[in-house]
C-alpha cells in the first residue's frame, strides 16, 4: 500500500523560529517524495522534491529511508511561509498526498 | 507551455442530479491524469488516476466515476449526486518519474 501521514493538522510558530513539518510514508518500492504548498487563494504547487536535494525558499527536506520520513525544515520562519503544506508520494504512476499541515507564522 | 483547465469553478447541484466535471490539459502528450477531492481535515484524497486513454484506476469506492475519452481530457461524473459528494475537486497532470504535478483551479461542488 502507498500511504503518506502528516501527523500535525495545524502548526503555529513565531517569526524567526525554526519550523519542522513532519511526513512519514509507507511504500514497498523506491519512493519519489515531494512537498507541495498552497498559499491563500493560489493553486497547489510544488515546493521541492527529494531527488533534487535542493533548498527552496529556505526549506529543505531529507529522505530518511530507515525511518521512512521526509520532514520539511526551515531554520528561520517568515510570515510569508504561512500556507497549507502537503507531503506527497509517487509510486509507479499513482500520486498520493498526506492530510496536510496548515502552517501559521505569528509575527 | 503546458496549461490545465478545469471547469466549472463552482457548482451547486440538487441531490439526485447528475454531475460532469471536465478537465483538459494543453501543451503536452500522454500525461498521467488525476482527480482528487480536497476536504478540510482530510487532505487530498486520490479518487481516480489514468495513465492513458480509456485507462482508469479507481482508488475509493464511491458514487463517482471517471472517464478519459481523449488523451488530454479527464471527466469526473456521477449519475445521482449525494449530499456527501459536496467538496472541492481538483484535477492534476504529470509526466515522467520525479516530475511535478500541475493542478487545476479546482471546482467547489455543493450538493443541496
Amino acid at each position: 500500500a502507498q500511504r503518506v501521514t502528516q501527523p500535525e493538522k495545524l502548526l503555529s510558530v513565531f517569526k524567526g523560529a525554526p519550523v519542522e513539518l513532519k511526513c512519514n510514508y509507507s511504500y514497498s518500492g523506491s519512493p519519489e517524495l515531494f512537498w507541495y504548498v498552497q498559499y491563500s487563494r493560489q493553486r497547489l504547487q510544488l515546493l521541492l522534491r527529494h531527488i533534487s536535494r535542493e533548498s527552496i525558499k529556505g526549506f529543505t527536506a531529507d529522505l530518511n529511508k530507515g525511518e521512512t520520513s521526509f520532514h520539511l525544515k526551515k531554520p528561520f520562519a517568515q510570515e510569508e511561509d504561512s500556507a497549507m503544506y502537503y507531503c506527497a508520494l509517487r509510486g509507479a504512476q499513482k500520486l498520493v498526498f498526506g492530510q496536510g499541515t496548515r502552517l501559521t507564522i505569528n509575527p | 507551455s503546458q496549461t490545465i483547465h478545469q471547469w466549472p469553478a463552482t457548482l451547486v447541484q440538487p441531490v439526485g442530479s447528475p454531475l460532469s466535471l471536465e478537465c483538459t490539459v494543453e501543451g503536452t502528450s500522454n500525461p498521467n491524469l488525476y482527480w482528487y477531492r480536497q476536504a478540510a481535515g482530510r487532505g487530498l484524497q486520490l479518487l481516480f488516476y489514468s495513465v492513458g486513454i480509456g485507462q482508469i484506476s479507481s482508488e475509493v469506492p464511491q458514487n463517482l466515476s471517471a472517464s478519459r475519452p481523449q488523451d488530454r481530457q479527464f471527466i469526473l461524473s456521477s449519475k445521482k449526486l449525494l449530499l456527501s459528494d459536496s467538496g472541492f475537486y481538483l484535477c492534476a497532470w504529470s509526466l515522467e518519474r520525479n516530475t511535478e504535478a500541475f493542478f487545476g483551479q479546482g471546482t467547489r461542488l455543493t450538493v443541496v
